[in-house]
């Protein structure tokens, strides 16, 4: 398995623009989640979901954050507007229970909002 | 969850062994002491869990004391790829919400 796969890598945009972070989990993992990471708040998660219905979504920020899962290969992360407050990297990870242990991550996708 | 607090870093020379150290004192006796690093650019990747008893596995040694409220995580012969981010976390087991905290950066000197 190519393990949990998140695009784009890299993103730069300008203030008030539309964001869409892609993440595909891995093959069979029933539980997705979405973390926020920067410096000064560390590791944070947004938001997961259990064979693609949202859990908990407590930790998204504000409205500007929306967040789906169409099928169980699939999930976006969404702001609109961006502000540069959201600069940050965000990662996706799956796993196939609800096992702290059994987390496995993608490589992040680094946000600019400038 | 029980608040976990580490040195916010750390040196270590290569091939010697690295003791990182994490304070838990408020753990629960249902919470499992986690271990996770974060190489630079890359996402967290799991080491190693214990509940009361000593851990180990191939990539490193979990040492909890007796009382529980405080742990080492022991890298037997460190590396310059074990240069990281590492974080300790107090949890049941079962709850999606990990207290990440700001971890200790363990640089690897050679």
């Amino acid at each position: 398995d190519a393990g949990v796969i998140q695009s784009p890598r890299h993103e730069v945009t300008e203030m008030g623009q539309e964001v869409t972070l892609r993440c595909k989990p891995i093959s069979g993992h029933d539980y997705l989640f979405w973390y926020r990471q920067t410096m000064m708040r560390g590791l944070e998660l947004l938001i997961y979901f259990n064979n693609n219905v949202p859990i908990d979504d407590s930790g998204m920020p504000e409205d500007r954050f929306s967040a789906k899962m169409p099928n169980a290969s699939f999930s976006t992360l969404k702001i609109q507007p961006s502000e540069p407050r959201d600069s940050a990297v965000y990662f996706c990870a799956s796993s196939p229970r609800l096992a702290p242990n059994e987390q496995f991550f993608g490589p992040g996708t680094r946000l600019t909002v400038l | 969850d029980a608040k976990t607090t580490q040195p916010p870093s750390m040196d270590c020379a290569e091939g010697r062994a690295a003791n990182l150290p994490c304070n838990h004192s408020t753990i629960s006796g249902n919470e499992y002491v986690y271990w996770y690093r974060q190489i630079h650019s890359q996402g967290p990747q799991y080491i190693i869990h214990g509940l009361k008893n000593n851990e180990t596995n191939e990539m490193a040694s979990l040492i909890i004391t007796e009382d529980r409220k405080s742990s080492t995580l022991i890298l037997p012969h460190a590396t310059l790829r074990d240069t990281a981010v590492y974080y300790c976390i107090a949890d049941a087991g079962n709850n999606r919400k990990l207290i990440w905290g700001l971890g200790t950066s363990l640089a690897v000197n050679p």
